[in-house]
C-alpha cells in the first residue's frame, strides 16, 4: 500500500449503531487529520494528531470519537449518529515540526462516505 | 478565523481552452494548497505553494502572499480536468490547526 488508506470506502449505518473509520499513513508522517466534507458545507476540519497528541478537536459532537493508537494509524469511532452526519470523512497526513501546526504539504485519502439512516 | 474565498464558483468551458481560478485570503499563510476532487471525492494534490509560481505541465500556480491571493492556471483544457478545484490554507497561531478550505470551483469541460 502507499499513501494514505482508509477503510471501508462506504459505510451505511443506523442511528444507533456502532461503527469505526479506519485511516493508515505509509509516508513516515508524524501528523494525522478527521476533516468532513457534508454536501451543503465546505471541507471542514474535525481532529487533529501530532505526534500522536490531540492538538484539535473543531467543535465536533462527542458521538464521534477520535484513537491515534500510532503515528501511522487513526480511528475515528461512530456511536448514535444523526442522518445529517452523513458525509465524506477525509483522513489525510503530514509531516510536521513538533509543536504542531499544519504547514506542510497535506495529503488524503480516498475518503468514507457514510451514510445514517 | 481565516477565510478563504474562491472564484468563481462555477466555470463551463469547451475543450482546449484555457482558465484561471482565483483564491483570496484574509490573513498571511504559512502553508496554501490546491487539490482537484475527482468524481470519486478522492482530494489530488496539485500545488503546495505558501509563495511563488511553480509549473507542472499543464497547469500552473502562483501565488502573491503579500496581496493574500493564489492564482491555478489550466491551459489546453481536458474533459480529464473536470471537478472541483479547492484551495486551502493554513495559518499559525490563527486558531486551527489544520486547513481552511474554500467553497471550491466546479469546472467542466466540454468535449
Amino acid at each position: 500500500e502507499t499513501g494514505v488508506t482508509q477503510t471501508p470506502r462506504h459505510l451505511v449505518m443506523g442511528m444507533t449503531n456502532k461503527k469505526s473509520l479506519k485511516c493508515e499513513q505509509h509516508l513516515g508522517h508524524n501528523a494525522m487529520y478527521w476533516y468532513k466534507q457534508s454536501a451543503k458545507k465546505p471541507l471542514e476540519l474535525m481532529f487533529v494528531y501530532n505526534f500522536k497528541e490531540q492538538t484539535e478537536n473543531n467543535s465536533v459532537p462527542s458521538r464521534f470519537s477520535p484513537e491515534c493508537p500510532n503515528s501511522s494509524h487513526l480511528f475515528l469511532h461512530l456511536h448514535t449518529l444523526q442522518p445529517e452526519d452523513s458525509a465524506l470523512y477525509l483522513c489525510a497526513s503530514s509531516q510536521e515540526a513538533l509543536g504542531g501546526g499544519a504547514t506542510r504539504e497535506q495529503f488524503f485519502g480516498p475518503g468514507t462516505r457514510l451514510t445514517v439512516l | 478565523g481565516i477565510q478563504v474565498e474562491q472564484s468563481p464558483p462555477d466555470l463551463i468551458l469547451q475543450e482546449g481552452a484555457n482558465s484561471t481560478l482565483r483564491c483570496n485570503f484574509s490573513d498571511s499563510v504559512n502553508n496554501l494548497q490546491w487539490f482537484h476532487q475527482n468524481p470519486w471525492g478522492q482530494l489530488i494534490n496539485l500545488f503546495y505553494i505558501p509563495s511563488g509560481t511553480k509549473q507542472n505541465g499543464r497547469l500552473s500556480a502562483t501565488t502573491v502572499a503579500t496581496e493574500r491571493y493564489s492564482l491555478l492556471y489550466i491551459s489546453s483544457s481536458q474533459t480529464t480536468d473536470s471537478g472541483v478545484y479547492f484551495c486551502a490554507v493554513f495559518k499559525s497561531g490563527g486558531g486551527a490547526d489544520g486547513l481552511t478550505f474554500g467553497k471550491g470551483t466546479h469546472l467542466i469541460i466540454q468535449p
